[in-house]
């Protein structure tokens, strides 16, 4: 099985800040690795999906990229709305791994 | 817009089985090349994925669960559902059924594109 570790596991930022949350694989995912963000009490939401690709409706400050076993999502500049909690996931084989998660706190 | 809605007992004895029914609207899951998936959220394991049933009927489990997990479609009511057996404190959890859908330019990229809102199943007596 493939295990996702994303870091770190929290952080604190203030809105405006270029956030950086890793995710590594403990064996290739090619290119099949996606990003999601969710909130307390809520399901989680997909970001991006693909390394790169930015789901439809989600603004442009999320990004990722990477590719093998190395990604990362970045926020360029952390909105009120973006404190939340993110997770990586593989879907490049069964079974599929989330990351433990990322929280974002507001510093 | 495809929408998922869980449904099911809130509290399930140890040793009992667990069933839950996710319901689907907006979308045919005997059409496509989905993936209607299970995922569940504890606190202390974060987000599991459970398994899946494919449109065919045929389904792929997390092998760890596999002996005790069964997900099935009922096509005429547009659910699938969700049955684990001999259930113990380690699976109460928020329980999510999703949709694993893929990208419109290639069709190989796949990922969660639909929830549903989850449903908190405790395990105790």
């Amino acid at each position: 099985d493939i295990q996702m570790t994303q870091s770190p596991s929290s952080l604190s930022a203030s809105v405006g800040d270029r956030v950086t949350i890793t995710c590594r694989a403990s064996q290739t995912v090619t290119r099949y690795l996606n990003w999601y963000q969710q909130k307390p009490g809520k399901a989680p939401q997909v970001l991006i999906f693909g390394t790169s690709n930015l789901e439809t409706g989600v603004p442009s400050r999320f990004s990722g990229s990477g590719s093998g076993t190395e990604f990362t999502l970045t926020i360029s500049s952390l909105q009120p709305e973006d404190f939340a909690t993110y997770y990586c996931q593989q879907s490049h084989s069964n079974p599929r791994a989330f990351g433990q998660g990322t929280k974002v706190v507001i510093k | 817009q495809v929408q998922l809605q869980e449904s099911g007992p809130g509290l399930v004895k140890p040793s009992q089985t667990l069933s839950l029914t996710c319901t689907v609207s907006g979308a045919s899951i005997r059409s496509g090349s989905y993936y209607w998936s299970w995922i569940r959220q504890s606190a202390g394991k974060g987000l599991e994925w459970i398994g899946y049933v494919y449109p065919s009927g045929s389904s792929t489990y997390k092998p760890s669960l596999k002996s005790r997990v069964t997900i099935s479609m009922a096509p005429s009511k547009n659910q699938f559902s969700l049955k684990l057996t001999s259930v113990t404190a380690a699976d109460t959890a928020v329980y999510y059924c999703a949709r694993e859908g893929y990208d419109s330019l290639t069709g190989l990229l796949y990922y969660f594109d639909s929830w549903g809102q989850g449903t908190q199943v405790t395990v105790s007596s």
